[in-house]
């Protein structure tokens, strides 16, 4: 079974420009989470969607959004982009929604913001 | 628990010993718990669960331990291999109905051949 995919893999963009990126989950999974990497702040969750409906969200602004398709796959899109923003964009997913159940993560986008 | 700041721990060890990662988790509420690995220019790969219901769990050369009284997690890796030279963290999970993790700082493993 193939595991979750992110396209792009690299992305360059410049402060204020927006940027879209994208996810495609295990097949059958229905759940999928973003994450942004830091060196600074680790690994932080970023929001969750389930069933094309964002379910939780972690603390981040209003700037980072995202959705989710019929077919469960996902985009994350930031928008006016700051230096601050570059990271290393993670997407996982899991089968179901719920506390136990293992996520998988993707090989991440890594965003550069100049 | 949630990565504040950081300073990445480091531990290395000989091709062929044991390695033990530990990590304080935050939230006694927490009730899942995820060791990950991570290699340069990867995503975080899954390596063992463990439900706080139990206290140890054993996978394929690899043994987590779970503490609840004091808030502590272990990785345990026997007969560590080159191929084990990543960033280990840990996470947990504690919100009703949701599943997003909070991960640790992480601890990078370097292993000398």
């Amino acid at each position: 079974k193939a595991g979750v995919t992110q396209t792009p893999r690299y992305l360059i963009k410049t402060r204020g420009q927006q940027v879209t990126l994208s996810c495609s989950p295990i097949s059958g999974h229905r759940s999928v989470s973003w994450y942004q990497q830091t060196p600074g702040q680790g690994l932080q969750f970023l929001f969750e969607y389930f069933s094309e409906t964002q379910r939780n969200k972690g603390n981040f602004p209003g700037r980072f959004s995202g959705r989710q398709f019929s077919n469960s796959r996902s985009e994350m899109n930031v928008s006016t982009l700051e230096l601050g923003d570059s990271a290393l964009y993670l997407c996982a997913s899991s089968l179901r929604r719920g506390r136990e159940e293992t996520q998988y993560f993707g090989p991440g986008t890594r965003l550069l913001v100049l | 628990g949630e990565s504040v700041g950081l300073h990445l721990p480091t531990l290395s060890v000989q091709e062929g010993d044991n390695s033990i990662i530990n990590c304080a988790y935050s939230n006694s509420a927490s009730d899942y718990f995820i060791w990950y690995k991570q290699e340069s220019g990867k995503g975080p790969q899954f390596i063992i669960d463990i439900r706080s219901n139990m206290d140890k769990r054993q996978g394929q050369r690899v043994t987590v331990l779970l503490n609840k009284t004091v808030k502590h997690l272990s990785l345990q890796i026997a007969a560590t291999q080159p191929g084990d030279s990543a960033v280990y963290f840990c996470a947990e999970s504690y919100q009703t109905g949701a599943n997003n993790l909070f991960f640790g700082t992480g601890t990078r493993l370097t292993v000398i051949p």
